[in-house]
């Protein structure tokens, strides 16, 4: 069965400054999907960045962007130039790539972000 | 405005009642599902459904059960079976993996349950 640790309870950082989050996996699959969600406090998810397991090129969404190492099963979440917005839950996920018409979700415990000003 | 809706945000249940928590969306989607979430223990799945009049066990189904009647519900009872069943309830939606590989889910606002 594939896990999601998170092993950061909590962070924090300076606004402006930039910090990252880790999140390691374990599966045995070779194609698969990762996904970073946040969770302000009004607990809304809201889906941060993606990537495919296939794609060699890390994600980059604006400030956001991930560094992922297929071989070591490591997914880190990047913040750069932090904003006080970013304060939040943070929620390592994967997803099968196999397995039938499931969409599975296999979330971390998640990082606890707090921004400082 | 597409998007997904939960009532009631907030929700208290004597021991030994059933309650049910709804859930609906206009994203046109065919998957749903249903999440539990808890401090310490991120989201875990509960129930899940790939089309209308089909769902299917997550992880902790215990004390749960579910309906699909229709593409834009899918209401979650919390039976008087749980053991535990306070908690932060989450539903989600995504178009079927099958048809689009990048595919997300969509999440509802939530719906916080407490058990007096």
């Amino acid at each position: 069965a594939q896990t999601v640790t998170q092993s950061q309870p909590e962070m924090s950082v300076q606004e402006a400054e930039t910090v990252t989050l880790s999140c390691t996996y374990d599966t045995s699959e070779s194609d698969y999907y990762l996904f970073w969600y946040k969770q302000p406090p009004s607990r809304q998810m809201i889906l941060v960045i993606r990537q495919e397991a296939y794609k060699q090129q890390n994600a980059t969404e604006n400030r956001f962007s991930v560094n992922f190492q297929k071989a070591a099963k490591s997914f880190s979440l990047k913040i750069s130039d932090s904003q006080l917005g970013d304060a939040a839950m943070y929620f390592c996920a994967y997803r099968s790539a196999y397995g039938g018409a499931t969409n599975k979700l296999i979330f971390g415990t998640g990082t606890l972000l707090a921004v400082q000003p | 405005d597409g998007g997904i809706t939960q009532s009631p945000k907030y929700l208290f249940r004597k021991e030994g009642q059933n309650v049910t928590l709804s859930c609906e969306q206009n994203l046109n989607h065919d998957a749903m599902y249903w999440y539990r979430q808890d401090p310490g223990q991120g989201l875990r799945l509960i129930y899940y459904s790939q089309i209308v009049n089909d769902f299917q066990k997550g992880d902790i189904a215990e004390g749960y059960s579910v309906s699909r009647e229709k593409k834009e519900s899918f209401p979650l009872t919390v039976t008087s079976a749980q053991k535990n069943p306070t908690a932060f309830y989450l539903c989600a939606s995504s178009i079927p993996r099958t048809t689009a590989q990048r595919n997300e889910q969509f999440f509802g606002p939530g719906t916080r349950l407490t058990v007096l």
